[in-house]
């Protein structure tokens, strides 16, 4: 069974970098049949899907245009997990923060994470 | 605003059936992109009810069940119980934006 464990700060200024962590238990995030995704979530942009690594062979990761350019995805293979950075953070991004498996760039997401909500605030 | 629709609402009696749509464009549902389904409880992380348009997971009552045509899709929903009542969502992918996409939702009220 495919576990997904979320950890990180619910509280971040304007202007700081959000950083959450994915912990992954039951599968690998270097699996070369699965990707590891954020989601999130708000009552202004609904549900919302940020980006993701995969490996196949090498690394790759792909961003949502919403947020390109201010996100980064990692993975940690020693300790398996992934993790999400938002650099430059406005109350905008304030959500409800998910993270997910999927398979293909056009599939669906079969496990998620509990979720983290995070306040951008000052 | 969503790039697939929804409607906002929708209820039924429990024992009847109810069906949510989902409205997508040629960049996404027309394109012949999968369409999936997840079921949101309150104050947890959604859950898949149905991938790849009409296949169940396992665990997931042969009461939901998904279809697709066209520019749009549908999750139908027979016998209705209380414990049905919840937000669910539409999920597909855009090649114009390169990128998973989702319905702005549907609250299914259990009357």
């Amino acid at each position: 069974q495919v576990q997904l464990q979320q950890s990180g700060p619910g509280l971040v200024k304007p202007s700081q970098t959000l950083s959450l962590t994915c912990a992954i238990s039951g599968d690998s995030v270097s699996s070369n049949n699965a990707a590891w995704n954020w989601i999130r979530q708000s009552p202004s942009r609904g549900l919302e899907w940020l980006g993701r690594t995969y490996y196949r062979s090498k690394w790759y990761e792909d961003y949502a245009a919403s947020v390109k350019g201010r996100i980064i995805i990692n993975p940690a293979t020693s300790k398996n997990q992934f993790s999400l950075q938002l650099k430059s953070a406005t109350p905008e991004d304030t959500a409800v923060y998910y993270c997910a498996r999927g398979r293909t760039a056009a599939g669906s997401f079969d496990y998620w994470g509990q979720g983290s909500l995070v306040t951008v605030s000052s | 605003q969503s790039v697939l629709t929804q409607p906002p609402s929708v209820s039924g009696a429990p024992g009847q059936r109810v069906t949510i749509s989902c409205t997508g464009t040629r960049s996404n549902i027309g394109a012949g992109y999968d369409v999936h389904w997840y079921q949101q409880l309150p104050g947890t992380a959604p859950k898949l009810l149905i991938y790849a348009n009409n296949i169940r997971p396992s665990g997931v009552p042969d009461r939901f069940s998904g279809s697709k045509s066209g520019t749009s899709a549908s999750l139908a929903i027979t016998g209705l119980q209380a414990e049905d009542e919840a937000d669910y969502y539409c999920q597909s992918y855009d090649s114009r934006l390169s990128g998973s996409i989702f319905g702005g939702g549907t609250k299914l009220t259990v009357l």
